[in-house]
C-alpha cells in the first residue's frame, strides 16, 4: 500500500522549458515533503523540501508546491537543463513519527539538449 | 569530506543462502537508515537507528531481516535464508541527528543484491 505516488514513471522536456514532476499522497497525517535527485549508480541526494504550513518553497531553479486539500505537492524545475536528467523521488514524513520516511517510485526526466 | 560508503557494491547469491551488506555513515552522524528498492518500486524503510536508542524496526519485512549498528557508527543488514523476493538494491542513509539539517539523509550508492 504505497502512501506516496508518483504516477508518470518518466518525463521528457526541451533544455530551457519548464519540468514540472508531481507527487500524490493518502496520509493526512504528513506534515514534511522532500524531494530527492538520483543519478545512475549513486545514492539519491537532497533537492528541496517544504512543511506543511507553507504552499510553496523556492530554491533558485527549482519550486514545490503542496496542495494539502488535493494531497499533491510538485516539483518545478525552471528553466530545465540537461543536468537535471536523473531520477527524481517524491518523500513524506508524518508527525506521528518523524524518523519514517515514505518514498515515491519516482520519476525519471530526460531534459533533451 | 567522505560520503556514506556501502560494500559490496553487488552482490549475488543463491536461494537460502545468509548475505551481510555493510554501511559506513558520514562520521559524526547519529541517525542512520536502511531503505531498499525493488524495481519499479520507490524506496521501502527498513529500520532507523539514532544514537543509543533502541532502533525503529518497524518496516522490516520479515524476521529474516535484521540489523546491528556497532558503537554507533558502521551498521550492517543481514538477511538470512535469502528468498529471490529480497533481489533489491539496498540503501544507506545517515544524517545528523542535530542541528537545523538534523533529518536530512545522505545516501550511499546502495547495494544491488540478487538472489538466484
Amino acid at each position: 500500500d504505497q502512501q506516496v505516488k508518483q504516477n508518470s514513471p518518466s518525463l521528457s522536456v526541451q533544455e530551457g522549458r519548464i519540468s514540472i514532476l508531481n507527487c500524490d499522497y493518502t496520509n493526512s497525517m504528513f506534515d514534511y515533503f522532500l524531494w530527492y535527485k538520483k543519478y545512475p549508480a549513486e545514492g539519491p541526494t537532497f533537492l528541496i523540501s517544504i512543511s506543511s504550513i507553507k504552499d510553496k518553497n523556492e530554491d533558485g531553479r527549482f519550486t514545490v508546491f503542496l496542495n494539502k486539500s488535493a494531497k499533491h505537492l510538485s516539483l518545478h524545475i525552471v528553466p530545465s537543463q540537461p543536468g537535471d536528467s536523473a531520477v527524481y523521488f517524491c518523500a513524506a514524513r508524518g508527525r506521528n513519527n518523524f524518523n519514517k520516511f515514505y518514498f515515491g517510485s519516482g520519476t525519471k526526466l530526460n531534459v533533451k539538449p | 569530506g567522505a560520503g556514506v560508503s556501502q560494500s559490496p557494491s553487488n552482490k549475488v547469491t543463491e536461494k537460502g543462502k545468509d548475505v551481510e551488506l555493510r554501511c559506513d555513515p558520514i562520521s559524526g552522524h547519529t541517525a542512520l537508515y536502511w531503505y531498499r528498492q525493488s524495481l519499479g518500486q520507490g524506496l521501502e524503510f527498513l529500520i532507523y537507528f539514532q544514537g543509543n536508542s533502541a532502533p525503529d524496526k518497524s518496516g522490516l519485512p520479515s524476521d529474516r531481516f535484521s540489523a546491528e549498528r556497532t558503537g554507533g557508527s558502521v551498521s550492517t543488514l543481514t538477511i538470512q535464508r535469502t528468498q529471490q523476493e529480497d533481489s533489491a538494491v539496498y540503501l544507506c542513509a545517515s544524517s545528523p541527528g542535530q542541528g537545523v539539517s538534523y533529518n536530512e539523509q545522505f545516501f550511499g550508492p546502495g547495494t544491488r543484491l540478487t538472489v538466484l
